[in-house]
């Protein structure tokens, strides 16, 4: 069984902060999703990591994906009340007409103005 | 473009009944998946289907059921619920042979 284990659970921190946020996996997959959830919707997609070693920018996030393309990270710099949600990362298991995401806990982030 | 419609979105049912939800993926999408919610287990992949065919299904019984329609529309069915049942559903498409899937807002079942 594939696993994503998320750290940490619960995050509470002051607007202008920095924060990140962990992932990792117990095996590989095809590649690692970080999504963005907000109360009563579903997830949105922040970002694909595919290449072990992998950063990708998106304004004032940055993810990471390690070498062995086991772990991830997502840092938040200069935290915004607008940041509020439950960060989720979610390993892709695509091959043979099949597509599965495995999803980690989430990591629940409250930005305090 | 619309995106991922769920219905009901709420929806209050008692032990012993049966459920079935609906979800209407993006124009072009072919592939649907579901997906079931809790804060204890978290998110907790539930079935593929596209062209009409389930092409993958996660660890639940066999009380869930789904099956999707030749306008790629889907439907999941829970029979003989159980208060564990109680969740958020929530309905993903894709392109088939794409990566990204995008989510409709879930349907809110609790089981009294």
């Amino acid at each position: 069984t594939q696993l994503l284990e998320q750290s940490p659970q619960f995050l509470s921190i002051q607007e202008g902060e920095n924060l990140t946020v962990y992932c990792n996996s117990s095996s590989v997959f095809s590649s690692l999703q970080w999504y963005r959830q907000e109360p009563g919707e579903g997830p949105v997609l922040l970002v694909t990591v595919v290449t072990g070693g992998e950063v990708k920018k998106l304004k004032r996030l940055t993810f990471q994906f390690g070498d062995a393309r086991k772990d991830s990270s997502l840092h938040i710099t200069a935290a915004q009340p607008g940041d509020t949600g439950l960060y989720l990362c979610a390993g892709v298991s695509s091959g043979a007409g099949s597509y599965q995401l495995t999803f980690g806990k989430g990591t629940k982030l409250s930005v305090i103005p | 473009k619309a995106g991922v419609t769920q219905t009901p979105r709420y929806l209050i049912k008692t032990r012993g009944q049966q459920v079935t939800l609906s979800c209407s993926p993006i124009s072009g999408h072919r592939s649907v998946s579901w997906y079931q919610q809790t804060p204890g287990q978290g998110l907790q992949f539930l079935f593929e289907y596209f062209s009409e065919t389930q092409r993958n299904k996660g660890n639940f019984p066999g009380r869930f059921s789904g099956r999707q329609f030749s306008n790629s529309r889907s439907e999941m069915n829970v029979s003989t619920l159980e208060l564990g049942d109680s969740a958020l559903y929530l309905c993903a498409s894709r392109v088939v042979g794409a990566d990204t899937q995008y989510f409709g807002p879930g349907t809110r079942l609790t089981v009294l």
